[in-house]
């Protein structure tokens, strides 16, 4: 089946320390986003990519860090710059960026501050 | 700044009842609005309207969308326990730089109860 697998479920991080969260899509989607959902706030955009070698920075990307050096794959880094890093992170894809396509989203990954 | 603003918050309802929820926008350069249900982790795409007044409809799900008050609906009918989560309501517009990115609203919860 096809589809887009974010790891892992839970990440706890410690002060000081970077982590990387993981995305891969097996849609072959051109599109790919980060978002973060917060309780009671909608979902943000963090970063995008349109396509591999390319990416855009969202309403809030200070503090985080992606590659797409592979279609498939979109990681995203949580920086220590990242002051309030405790979220909930989805990662999405679309066919291509605009044209009126419907993004399809994995399951997320939970981060906590230890 | 663009912004969706979705009404309301939260809203609990006993089986078998109607719901309609609410979304409106004030966005430049308006393409379509998404809705999206997200039960516990990845949201799924129910709707994407692209024309006034033209209704979507899935099952017991339909959808409208008025151009020009700038809002959509999102109804319900004979509701389910299983209808039970997040609904978020999405915009796709056109930045100035000619790409398109995804402006979501803040969710309403909606809880059914047996």
């Amino acid at each position: 089946d096809g589809g887009i697998t974010q790891s892992p479920k839970y990440l706890f991080r410690k002060e000081g320390q970077n982590v990387t969260l993981s995305c891969e899509q097996n849609l072959n989607h051109d599109a790919m986003y980060w978002y973060r959902q917060d309780p009671g706030q909608g979902l943000r955009l963090i970063y995008y990519s349109q396509i591999v070698n390319d990416f855009q920075k969202g309403d809030i990307a200070e503090g985080y860090s992606v590659s797409r050096e592979k279609k498939e794959s979109f990681p995203l880094t949580v920086t220590s710059a990242q002051k309030n890093p405790t979220a909930f992170y989805l990662c999405a894809s679309s066919i291509y960026l605009g044209g009126g396509q419907p993004q399809h989203f994995g399951d997320g990954t939970r981060l906590s501050i230890l | 700044e663009d912004k969706v603003v979705q009404s309301p918050l939260s809203l609990v309802v006993h089986e078998g009842d109607t719901v309609t929820l609410n979304c409106s926008y004030e966005v430049t350069n308006f393409r379509s609005l998404l809705w999206y249900k997200q039960e516990k982790k990845a949201p799924t795409f129910l709707f994407m309207l692209t024309s006034s007044g033209i209704e979507k409809k899935s099952g017991r799900l339909s959808s409208i969308l008025d151009k020009k008050e700038l809002f959509s609906i999102l109804n319900i009918t004979a509701t389910q326990t299983g209808d039970s989560a997040i609904y978020l309501c999405a915009v796709e517009a056109v930045q100035e730089s000619g790409t398109y990115k995804y402006i979501f609203g803040t969710g309403t919860r909606l809880k059914v109860l047996a």
